[in-house]
């Protein structure tokens, strides 16, 4: 069966520091790969997705960037935090006409 | 391009009352559709999905969704509500490579 890991589960990190966050997808091949953010009152946001290695699409120009150095590998970055970088970040694969979501993680930048 | 407009960003029932969680999509093809529900600090959960099948839709926990093409609507329904119902759902479209999201409902269950 398809899994997806994503870590860390949460994070705090000063202004200015760099960020890093993994999402792997376990089970399946090529999949169709996201980043979400979710802000208060704004729902989910759609940051990156990405059919395949190297080809990521950028949907809100913003501080982040991402990469997808492996099939089923997804990684999410930043040089800088800002304090608007803060929120609850989810990786998701599609397939099979759904999304599977990992399980979240918690940015607070200070 | 698709999107996503759910409609009240706050929904309170009494346990055991109708819930009704609107969802209206736009989409130049026929959409996919899908309802998600989310826990506190936790990812999302698929509670049903629309792909072009039956338009009335089962989904887990008592869930239905119905699909009407010409009010562009999927709106999401339970007879009667549970306190563990009391979560944020999201309403979503996709066709194609991306899956966009509306902004969410926060349901609150009274007891």
């Amino acid at each position: 069966s398809q899994t997806i890991h994503q870590w860390p589960a949460t994070l705090v990190q000063p202004v200015g520091s760099p960020l890093s966050l993994e999402c792997t997808v376990e089970g399946t091949s090529n999949p169709n790969l996201y980043w979400y953010r979710q802000a208060a009152g704004r729902g989910l946001q759609l940051l990156f997705y990405s059919v395949g290695i190297g080809q990521i699409s950028s949907e809100v120009p913003q501080n982040l960037s991402a990469s997808r150095p492996q099939d089923r590998q997804f990684i999410l970055s930043s040089k800088k935090l800002l304090l608007s970088d803060s929120g609850f970040y989810l990786c998701a694969w599609s397939g099979t006409g759904q999304a599977f979501f990992g399980q979240g993680t918690r940015l607070t930048v200070v | 391009a698709q999107s996503v407009t759910q409609l009240g960003s706050h929904v309170s029932v009494s346990e055991g009352a109708l819930v009704l969680l609107r969802c209206n999509y736009s989409s130049s093809v026929p959409p996919y559709l899908f309802w998600y529900v989310q826990y506190p600090n936790q990812g999302l959960q698929l509670l049903l999905k629309y792909t072009s099948a039956a338009t009335l839709v089962k989904g887990i926990n008592g869930f239905e969704a119905e699909f009407k093409k010409s009010e562009t609507s999927f709106h999401l329904t339970k007879p009667s509500a549970h306190m563990s119902d009391a979560a944020e759902y999201f309403c979503a479209v996709s066709r194609g490579d991306d899956m966009r999201f509306g902004a969410g409902t926060r349901l609150t269950v009274k007891p």
